[in-house]
């Protein structure tokens, strides 16, 4: 069965530093998403993506994060300078057009030192 | 808001008995989702019930949605060890999901 895949599953990395998130999301899907979950909270949408561009972003999608569609496969999310909250799990997700599940990967659990 | 509450905060059941989880939104959705969460790791859909449907079987899980209430439920039959997890209710409107803070939910030997 198709899958959302992320990688890398873990990064640590120091505060100030830029950091890529990859996503790649079921092959025929065309909706992108990125939520996050800071440990023992809920979790919480980040950003939309549609079509090439961002089609909702929450309050937490500040100018440090950015997104992008590479190649026809991977979805990058992209934090320009980390600070200490933005560890996290980090979860992408990808929706089937015309479909109403978002069907999420594995995570990548983000800590910032 | 619209996130979803779930309730109680965490269950603990004897393997074999059904588990009961409670949910409630505030604002209008299009649909509602549960999803478990194995601890530390990724999401797993369970089931979705549109906003015009009342009630919804897949397995051993039972998932319930009345609107007029705003409120929702999911039941898990005969629990297994294996069923160990927190479970999310996400209620879904404008192509964006909120979650709520979850059940955990342990299943003793």
């Amino acid at each position: 069965e198709p899958e959302v895949t992320q990688t890398p599953s873990h990064q640590v990395t120091q505060m100030g530093q830029e950091v890529i998130l990859r996503c790649v999301p079921i092959s025929n899907h065309l909706y992108f998403y990125w939520y996050r979950q800071i440990l023992g909270q809920k979790v919480e949408f980040l950003v939309s993506f549609y079509n090439n561009e961002i089609s909702e972003k929450s309050e937490i999608f500040d100018d440090q994060f950015s997104v992008e569609r590479p190649d026809g496969s991977n979805f990058t999310l992209k934090i320009r300078s980390t600070k200490l909250e933005d560890s996290a799990m980090y979860f992408c997700a990808s929706r089937l057009w015309g479909g109403e599940t978002q069907y999420f990967g594995p995570g990548t659990r983000l800590l910032v030192l | 808001s619209q996130q979803g509450e779930e309730d109680p905060q965490a269950l603990s059941i004897q393997e074999g008995e059904n588990a009961t989880m409670n949910c409630s939104y505030k604002t209008s959705i299009n649909n509602l989702q549960w999803y478990r969460q194995n601890s530390g790791r990724g999401l797993v859909h369970l089931i979705l019930i549109r906003s015009n449907e009342r009630e919804k079987h897949s397995g051993r899980l039972r998932v319930t949605l009345d609107t007029s209430k705003k409120s929702s439920s999911l039941l898990i039959t005969a629990s297994r060890a294996a069923d160990t997890a927190s479970y999310f209710c996400a209620t879904g409107r404008d192509d964006k999901i909120i979650f709520g803070k979850g059940t955990r939910l342990h299943i003793l030997p």
